[in-house]
């Protein structure tokens, strides 16, 4: 059982290059979430996506784009990359089921981004 | 001020000890409360999850939540190299589809 697999696991841009950070999730959860993680600052939501069809916009959303592909993929777009943006970025998943909607996040092993 | 409040360590401890790791907010609609785990260069994974207040253990792990107070703790018993790693606390409130994290605290068991 894969859970939640991130691709690339690390990538060098420069500045104002694009690049898409997938993710795909084989738990048939409802939910995904896209964050980033930097020193100090702990773990920020970017955007998330309650269900197929469906997204919204988290804490940082500026700078970023995602599509839900459908119920397993959730994708995260940088236009055009800024030094700003340099981070570690996490997909997670959640089930969505009865009182303990959302409260547990499974989360894939992380893309290492950094722009020059 | 931030939501989420964690002290980011490190805490350094001797095999065998008694760990705890604590965490205080200021929503007072967050119900759901969450520890997790996260080695070196790796994702967070879920250590433990608590509804509203109480107790819950497992293992050598409990975990505590103090809603009068708005604090969440973590205790380790027996403590072992192999828990060393950043711990994070996380809490959500009831309906919303979103974590909010503290910004960790990382403990190192040394043998």
């Amino acid at each position: 059982n894969a859970g939640v697999t991130q691709t690339p696991k690390f990538q060098v841009l420069k500045t104002g290059q694009s690049m898409t950070l997938q993710c795909a999730q084989d738990m048939n959860h409802n939910s995904m979430y896209w964050y980033r993680q930097d020193p100090g600052m702990g773990l920020r939501l970017i955007y998330y996506s309650a269900s197929e069809g469906t997204t919204d916009k988290g804490e940082v959303p500026n700078g970023y784009n995602v599509s839900r592909l459908n119920k397993r993929e959730f994708s995260l777009r940088l236009e055009s990359a800024a030094p700003s943006q340099t981070s570690v970025y996490f997909c997670a998943s959640s089930p969505r089921t009865g009182t303990r909607m959302n409260t547990e996040a499974f989360f894939g092993q992380g893309t290492r981004l950094t722009v020059v | 001020q931030k939501e989420v409040e964690q002290d980011p360590g490190p805490l350094s401890v001797p095999e065998g000890a008694i760990v705890s790791l604590n965490c205080t907010y200021s929503n007072s609609a967050f119900q759901y409360f969450m520890w997790y785990r996260q080695y070196s260069r790796k994702g967070p994974e879920l250590l433990m999850y608590t509804y509203s207040s109480g107790n819950k253990e497992d293992g050598r792990f409990t975990a505590q939540v103090d809603k009068s107070s708005k604090y969440i703790s973590l205790f380790i018993r027996d403590s072992q190299p192999s828990d060393s790693a950043t711990y994070l606390c996380a809490m959500s409130a009831a309906g919303f589809q979103k974590l909010v994290f503290g910004t960790g605290t990382r403990l190192l068991v040394s043998p």
